[in-house]
């Protein structure tokens, strides 16, 4: 159980296109999500949490009109990188709770490497 | 807000010796701890958490010990393996639930020498 996707598992784009990575929980309702960047040889760094049905809570610095979420359904966040340059290339991840039994802890989805040209 | 520190950055142990890794945290209010292991390219992995109403947890050769009133927590795998090498991120949150965000520290690089 606690099976969280992201698709894609990896994606090239030109700089200044706009990019959606999607997070998917499979077997259980995700209440609240995560998006986490994590640059070579770096540590997890916390780019904004969401809940579903609500807006989505950026962390100091991360610029909420570039990362666009959204978390319309119980099971699905999307994140948008909007026109895209080489500094966003990096490795998002996604993790994802729910409730009751699923609560006790974040599942991490296994990533989106995203490279800008 | 709140601030993990991580130590070592980079650990190598022989085969069969034991590993330890030190974190520590800045706020008070955090009560949930959790250790991931992270291999090239791949998601965190939870190998083992600790919450604030225990000292300590052990799950075969891994423990991860708490102690609150100095603000610090630490992984020990005992007996490591070739397959123990990987980055290892500690983590803390103020809930005990999953929903509450998590700061990470800056990670330790674990080799084990055959």
């Amino acid at each position: 159980g606690a099976v969280v996707s992201q698709h894609p598992s990896w994606v090239i784009c030109k700089s200044g296109t706009s990019v959606k990575i999607e997070c998917r929980s499979l077997d259980f309702q995700a209440t609240t999500m995560f998006w986490y960047r994590q640059f070579p040889k770096q540590s997890l760094m916390l780019m904004a949490t969401s809940n579903e049905g609500s807006k989505a809570t950026y962390e100091q610095g991360v610029e909420k009109d570039k990362f666009l979420i959204n978390h319309a359904s119980l099971t699905l966040s999307t994140l948008t990188v909007t026109s895209a340059h080489p500094e966003d290339s990096s490795f998002y991840i996604c993790s994802a709770s729910g409730s009751e039994g699923w609560a006790d802890t974040q599942y991490f989805g296994p990533g989106t490497r995203l490279t800008v040209l | 807000g709140e601030n993990v520190e991580q130590h070592p950055s980079t650990l190598s142990v022989q085969e069969g010796d034991s590993a330890v890794i030190k974190c520590t945290y800045s706020d008070s209010a955090s009560n949930y701890f959790p250790w991931y292991k992270q291999e090239l390219g791949k998601r965190p992995q939870l190998i083992i958490d600790i919450r604030s109403n225990v000292g300590e947890k052990k799950d075969q050769r891994i423990a991860v010990t708490l102690n609150k009133t100095a603000k610090h927590f630490s992984l020990h795998i005992t007996e490591t393996q070739p397959e123990d090498s990987a980055v290892y991120f500690c983590a803390a949150s103020k809930e005990n639930f999953g929903n509450e965000k998590l700061t990470f520290g800056t990670g330790t690089r674990l080799t084990i020498i055959p």
